[in-house]
């Protein structure tokens, strides 16, 4: 089946600071989706981004399908952009592939 | 747009006794999947329906659990009967089509 990986696993950040991550994947797929899963356990979905670049305020996201990765742009790190963040992949037609996430400390 | 809405928040269980979580997808949404996430396994999806019907259960640990969907707007996860290894944040997602995938709060379950 289609691996998934999230690089890197842990961050931790000063307020103010920018970040990336990233999401490859072993295969072709027909979607991607990023989440934020915050402290109080919510699985938010940021971006459904199969292809292309996409930015929502301080947060965006560019997928390379044709290099199998995904990568999600923080800038101006929130402490309230604390929690992990998983990458979620669609092989087929319904079953979605998590990564493991990456965990992310903003200090104030 | 109400989002996936789960009940309960937080069900504190003793083992053998039955469980059921409950969840009502986002209005439209064809498709409904129910995840399980714990720090060890991470999310895995234990069931998926489309249009009412169970399409993938082989992810449903064993016969202790089962899921219905009894219409487009209602469905149950049962453990029958839980065990402190069950205890887990079970998640219910909906989406529609080529739609984003979208998640409620969860349940936290708690057996003791």
């Amino acid at each position: 089946g289609i691996q998934v990986e999230q690089s890197p696993p842990d961050l931790i950040l000063q307020e103010g600071a920018n970040s990336t991550l990233r999401c490859n994947f072993s295969d072709s797929v027909n979607n991607l989706q990023w989440f934020h899963q915050n402290p109080w356990g919510q699985l938010i979905n940021l971006f459904y981004i199969p292809s292309g670049t996409k930015q929502n305020g301080r947060l965006s996201a560019t997928t390379v399908a044709t290099e199998r990765y995904s990568l999600l742009y923080i800038s101006s790190s929130q402490t309230t952009d604390s929690g992990v963040y998983f990458c979620a992949v669609l092989g087929g037609t319904y079953k979605y592939i998590f990564g493991t996430g990456t965990r992310l400390k903003v200090l104030a | 747009d109400a989002g996936v809405i789960q009940s309960p928040r937080h069900e504190v269980t003793e083992m053998g006794q039955e469980v059921t979580l409950r969840c009502k997808p986002i209005s439209g949404h064809n498709s409904l999947f129910w995840y399980r996430q714990t720090m060890m396994r991470g999310l895995e999806l234990l069931i998926y329906f489309n249009n009412n019907v169970p399409i993938d259960d082989s992810g449903m640990p064993e016969d202790r659990f089962s899921a219905k969907m009894p219409n487009a707007s209602f469905s149950t996860l049962k453990i029958q009967p839980s065990e402190p290894r069950d205890s887990a944040v079970y998640f219910c997602a909906s989406r529609q089509g080529g739609s984003p995938l979208h998640f409620g709060n969860g349940t936290r379950l708690t057996v003791t």
